[in-house]
């Protein structure tokens, strides 16, 4: 399974983007990069998702380097909302299932 | 509309007890998950079904630990004979795709606090 690293933390601050790294430079052609966050006592919530191509959604964007060994997922304008712990994800490929294994992710703090 | 619901939010157990934890997926989704988070930790996958079969239980700890989805729907996570160790936040979720090369993203739930005393 590839293993993706993530900085233990970040801060940010209110208005201005979030720009969150990850390595994974083991990863293989068919498997994807996810992105979730976990905010205080709720359960991770599924930010995107991406293979080879950028993408962006209402929450954020994926950018993701052309040798696919790393990516960043960007919040263009951070609210205090936003802090949370945030999971850059590679999705096993030899599964029965699609589970998700998480690693220790970033935890966000977006300042006033 | 509704997402994945778990009950309790809550549960206190004395050492020793049994323990039933419940997760309501979201309607007519195929793949349902568990996970165990700890303290500080990021969740750690316990069990997989797709509908009621289950089809990996590599990450349950111990025998200690039993799940099931009977109707392919609902589904209950049991610990039996709880250990100050089984205390962490067990969460639940559920996708629309099976199989390996499904890329439907997972919905979790808000979890159930366990807390062994």
């Amino acid at each position: 399974d590839a293993k993706t690293t993530q900085p233990t933390s970040m801060d940010c601050a209110e208005g201005r983007a979030a720009n969150l790294p990850c390595n994974h430079s083991t990863i293989s052609g068919n498997e994807y990069v996810y992105w979730y966050r976990q905010i205080h006592s709720q359960g991770p919530q599924y930010i995107i998702h991406g293979l080879k191509n950028n993408e962006t959604n209402e929450m954020a964007s994926l950018i993701i380097t052309e040798d696919r060994k790393s990516s960043t997922l960007i919040l263009p304008h951070a609210t205090l909302r936003d802090t949370a712990v945030y999971y850059c994800i590679v999705r096993p490929r030899n599964n029965a299932g699609n589970m998700l294994t998480f690693g220790g992710g970033t935890r966000l703090m977006v300042k006033p | 509309g509704a997402g994945v619901s778990q009950s309790p939010r809550y549960k206190v157990a004395k050492r020793g007890q049994d323990v039933a934890l419940r997760c309501d997926p979201i309607s007519g989704h195929v793949s349902l998950f568990w996970y165990q988070q700890a303290l500080g930790q990021g969740p750690e996958f316990l069990t997989y079904f797709q509908n009621e079969a289950q089809l990996d239980k590599s990450g349950l700890p111990s025998d200690r630990f039993f799940a099931e989805r009977p109707e392919g729907s609902v589904s209950t996570l049991k610990i039996q004979r709880t250990q100050q160790e089984d205390s962490a936040v067990y969460l639940c979720a559920s996708s629309s795709g099976q199989g390996a090369h499904s890329n439907s993203p997972l919905h979790f739930g808000n979890g159930t606090r366990l807390t062994v005393t």
